[in-house]
């Protein structure tokens, strides 16, 4: 079992829609989960850090499933500048930022 | 406060050359980390750094790459010998000390291409 998974996707949405994201990862000791976004191979930048059961942020919303290992991000009233790779990204377990990235899910948002 | 700088942007190399790929970390951010991103794929972790030392570079090949954090100038990342298997975005990333992960930061990247 690969350490974090993602759906690849593309997921393809209108404008205004609600998508969700789901991402398992294998270790189960792992305490904070990151949610970054990644434009057309550019640098991943930080979306959102859970460290509980969950964090929201304006349209964003992301939780927590300690018990099936799983977190997800949901992102409502979509926009065209939405589109891009969802990264789901768990720190490793060293005690540095050694992190863990998924291999992404594409968002395809359309007018 | 400029952000990671990383360059060059975009790399081509040659079967058997050479590739220096740099990182200048932000001002403040002694802790340097090297990331590979293959196609399709997710970044995947290479080295970390501190200034003068390695402290974790069990995500390096174990042959052909090696890296760097001078006490004065970037980090360095080098690949001799580059093989098309190499081409890929090389992401750098740096953080001050005793910080968590909302304080590390990417740079923008190179893409080597090996032809």
């Amino acid at each position: 079992r690969k350490e974090v998974e993602q759906d690849p996707g593309p997921f393809n949405v209108p404008e205004g829609a609600t998508v969700a994201f789901n991402c398992t990862y294998s270790n189960s000791a792992s305490q904070s989960f990151f949610w970054y976004r990644q434009d057309c191979r550019k640098e991943p930048k930080l979306l959102m850090s859970v460290y509980s059961s969950g964090n929201e942020d304006g349209r964003f919303t992301a939780q927590l499933n300690r018990a099936s290992q799983y977190i997800s991000l949901l992102i409502r009233d979509s926009k065209l500048s939405d589109s891009a790779t969802y990264l789901c990204v768990v720190p490793f377990s060293g005690g540095y930022n050694k992190l863990i990235f998924g291999a992404g899910t594409r968002l395809a948002v359309h007018p | 406060n400029a952000g990671v700088m990383q360059n060059p942007r975009h790399l081509v190399r040659r079967r058997g050359q050479e590739a220096r790929l740099r990182c200048s970390p932000m001002k403040g951010h002694s802790h340097v980390y090297w990331y590979r991103q293959l196609p399709e794929e997710g970044l995947k972790f290479m080295v970390y750094l501190q200034k003068e030392n390695i402290i974790d570079e069990s995500g390096m090949p174990k042959e052909r790459f090696s890296a760097e954090f001078p006490k004065e100038g970037p980090s360095i990342l080098r690949i001799q010998q580059v093989v098309r298997g190499d081409s890929a975005a090389y992401f750098c990333a740096s953080s001050p000390p005793g910080q968590g992960f909302e304080k590390l930061f990417f740079g923008s990247g190179t893409q080597l291409s090996v032809l």
